[in-house]
């Protein structure tokens, strides 16, 4: 199991550039998220997605947009970078069992730096 | 809504001594509650759950136990090491179609000097 996988592990962009974040996981996880953080302020959650075709948006979302047409991948695009859009992004996905939540599980990170 | 609030660092110990990292939280009903280490330049990993009120959770000298009285959930280890210097993130996460997301306090880093 490669676990939760993402690329790239660096990036930087320059203001008003697209890019997408890969995110892919092997373990048949029905959730995902991304999360991006930031010195002195935890993980703040992006978007997530409870299975294929099904996604909604966290805390906070505006300058991304996701999608998931499979269980397996959960790609984050940044429609035009800004520079406060400069952070390190994490994937993560998880499972749950009788509707208890269980732990999630982290992707390496893409640390992202915009110009 | 949910929140975590957690012990503000940085913390720095000697080795050998003991942790103690507080941890309390905000949310109805009876949510599932979690460490999380990052170790510098790494993603986060579980470090030890706990999902019902007086559970304790264990994982390599690490222990917390899930207190609904005074929801909290207090990080604690009898000798630490320098291997143990990391960041700490407490978390919770609810149950039904929002167990797949979770809510993180602002982490604590713990640095431990020999």
């Amino acid at each position: 199991n490669a676990g939760v996988t993402q690329t790239p592990k660096f990036q930087v962009l320059k203001t008003g550039q697209s890019m997408t974040l890969q995110c892919a996981q092997d373990m048949n996880h029905e959730y995902m998220s991304w999360y991006r953080q930031d010195p002195g302020m935890g993980l703040r959650l992006i978007h997530y997605s409870v299975g294929a075709g099904i996604t909604d948006q966290g805390e906070v979302p505006n300058g991304y947009n996701v999608s998931r047409s499979t269980t397996e991948d959960f790609p984050l695009r940044l429609l035009s970078a800004a520079p406060s859009q400069t952070s390190v992004y994490f994937c993560a996905s998880s499972y749950s069992l009788t509707g208890v939540g269980y732990e999630q599980y982290f992707g390496p990170g893409t640390r992202l730096t915009v110009t | 809504g949910n929140s975590v609030t957690q012990m503000e660092g940085p913390v720095t110990l000697s080795e050998e001594a003991f942790l103690t990292i507080n941890c309390t939280y905000t949310a109805t009903g009876y949510p599932s509650l979690f460490w999380y280490v990052q170790y510098p330049g790494e993603g986060l990993q579980l470090l030890l759950k706990a999902t019902k009120a007086d559970d304790k959770g264990s994982n390599k000298g690490f222990e917390a136990t899930y207190r609904k009285e005074t929801t909290s959930f207090h990080l604690e280890k009898g000798s630490v090491q320098v291997s143990d210097s990391a960041v700490y993130f407490c978390a919770l996460s609810k149950p039904g179609t929002n167990a797949g997301k979770s809510t993180f306090g602002d982490g604590t880093t713990l640095t431990v000097k020999p």
